[in-house]
C-alpha cells in the first residue's frame, strides 16, 4: 500500500511526557500538512511543509510542538511536556508536486494524554 | 460566529434515499472540499471545487460562490456511505490552511 502512513495509530502517555509522531507522504508529494482533531470537532490546520520547508504554521503550535521535514520526505511532529488538551488525533496529510487540491489523508494517530 | 457552517449534524436515513448535506461560509474562498471521515479516523477527499458542479459515482457536489454554499448530494444512498461527511475551505491563497467544518454525521439504515 502507497497511501500516506502514520505511526503510531495510539498513543497513550502520561501528562508532561514527550511525544512523537512521524508522518510517511505518498513517494514524490512534495507537499505534507499537519491537522489536530479533538472529538466532535472537524480538524485543525497545524502546520505545512512544501519539501523540506516549513512554510505555514498555525497559532494552535505553541512553543511545545515542533515539527520537521528534514529530507523533504517524512515528517515528525514532536509535542513536548504533553497537557490533557493534547489528547486530540493528529492527521497528517499529503499532495502531489503539481498542487491538483487532492489532499491524501493517513489514518491518523490518536493521542491520549493521562 | 464560525467562517463554515454545515447542516445538518446528523442526519438518519434509509437504504436508497436521497440525501443532501450543506455547506454555508461567510469568507472569500480560492476552493471548497468535501471529505468523508469513517468511524477509526480515515479521511479521504472526494471533491475538490471552485466552481459548478462534479460527479464521482453516487456522489454530486455543487457550490454557489456568490451565494457561498455548497451541497453534497448522495443518490440512492447504502449502508456503507454511513460516515461523517466534512466540508473545508481554501481561503486567502494558503494551500494548507483549510477551515473545517464540524462535519454532518450520516447514518444509512438498511
Amino acid at each position: 500500500d502507497t497511501g500516506v502512513s502514520q505511526n503510531p495509530r495510539h498513543k497513550i502517555t502520561k501528562r508532561g511526557q514527550n511525544v512523537t509522531f512521524r508522518c510517511d507522504p505518498i513517494s514524490e508529494h512534495n507537499r505534507l500538512y499537519w491537522y489536530r482533531q479533538t472529538l466532535g470537532q472537524g480538524p485543525e490546520f497545524l502546520t505545512y511543509f512544501q519539501n523540506e520547508a516549513q512554510l505555514e504554521k498555525s497559532r494552535l503550535l505553541s512553543d511545545r510542538f515542533s515539527a520537521e521535514r528534514p529530507k523533504g520526505s517524512f515528517s515528525t511532529l514532536e509535542i513536548q511536556r504533553t497537557e490533557q488538551g493534547d489528547s486530540a488525533m493528529y492527521l497528517c496529510a499529503s499532495s502531489p508536486r503539481l498542487y491538483t487540491g487532492e489532499l491524501f489523508f493517513g489514518e491518523g494517530s490518536r493521542l491520549t494524554v493521562l | 460566529k464560525n467562517e463554515v457552517e454545515q447542516s445538518p449534524q446528523n442526519l438518519t436515513a434509509q437504504e436508497g434515499e436521497f440525501i443532501t448535506i450543506n455547506c454555508s461560509y461567510s469568507v472569500g474562498i480560492s476552493a471548497l472540499h468535501w471529505l468523508q471521515q469513517h468511524p477509526g479516523g480515515g479521511i479521504v477527499s472526494l471533491f475538490m471545487l471552485s466552481s459548478g458542479k462534479k460527479k464521482h459515482g453516487r456522489l454530486i457536489a455543487t457550490i454557489n460562490i456568490q451565494e457561498k454554499h455548497s451541497s453534497l448530494h448522495i443518490t440512492a444512498s447504502h449502508p456503507r456511505d454511513s460516515a461523517v461527511y466534512i466540508c473545508a475551505l481554501n481561503y486567502g491563497g494558503s494551500q494548507g490552511n483549510l477551515i473545517f467544518g464540524k462535519g454532518t454525521k450520516l447514518s444509512v439504515k438498511p
